[in-house]
């Protein structure tokens, strides 16, 4: 059974850089060709997908944050990365980390229980 | 502003039968990619209902099914059961900016 777990600073001040790391167990992120994901979600609102590495080679981001975005995987310690630079109170969010499985789409089929960042001096 | 456009509530009584929607254009749902579904209790993470416009992962049970028509697709629900109310999300890859992966804003199910 495939297990992530999200961590990092709850609280990052404003124009810094917010750093979460995703751990995964029950399988290694370096093998089936999957899509190891961030998605965040505004308290009380929708998802909103932010990007992905996939297992293969290549990463992929949301437009609206590609300028500020890093995803990377590490697979010595088999996480996977999220580096948004330049923060601001908007960045206040929940994070979850998923793994991304592909058919004839990406599906998100494993998430982590998502961890709360505050943005805020 | 999604992309993909879903109702932002849907209710009904136990043992009815809901739809939620889920309207695209031309640039995901309708480009003939497909939809998957998620559902979140309040206070957990998502969990995948449905994959690939109408498959179940294991353990989902069969009341929530998934269909796609057009740029549209639908998640529906029979014999409503209280534990069935949650938020509901599909999600799409879409070639436009918006891209590449795209939620709905989500639907809010509430078991009258």
């Amino acid at each position: 059974q495939v297990q992530l777990q999200e961590s990092g600073p709850g609280l990052v001040e404003p124009s810094q850089t917010l750093s979460l790391t995703c751990s995964v167990s029950g399988g290694s992120i370096n093998s089936g060709g999957f899509y190891w994901s961030w998605t965040r979600q505004h308290p009380g609102k929708g998802l909103e997908w932010i990007g992905y590495v996939f297992s293969g080679g290549g990463t992929y981001y949301n437009p609206s944050f590609k300028s500020r975005v890093t995803i990377s995987m590490d697979t010595s310690e088999n996480r996977f990365s999220l580096i948004l630079n330049s923060v601001t109170a908007a960045d206040t969010a929940l994070y979850y980390c998923a793994r991304g499985r592909a058919s004839r789409g990406v599906r998100f089929d494993y998430w982590g229980q998502g961890t709360l960042v505050t943005v805020s001096s | 502003q999604s992309v993909l456009t879903q109702p932002p509530s849907v209710s009904g009584a136990p043992g009815q039968k809901v739809t939620i929607s889920c309207t695209g254009s031309s640039s995901n749902i309708g480009a003939g990619y497909d939809v998957n579904w998620y559902q979140q209790l309040p206070g957990t993470a998502p969990k995948l209902l449905i994959y690939d416009n109408d498959n179940r992962p294991s353990g989902v049970p069969d009341r929530f099914s998934g269909s796609k028509s057009g740029a549209s697709a639908s998640l529906a629900i029979t014999g409503l059961q209280a534990e069935d109310e949650a938020d509901y999300y599909c999600q799409s890859y879409d070639s436009s900016l918006s891209g590449p992966e795209v939620f709905g804003g989500g639907t809010k199910l509430t078991v009258l």
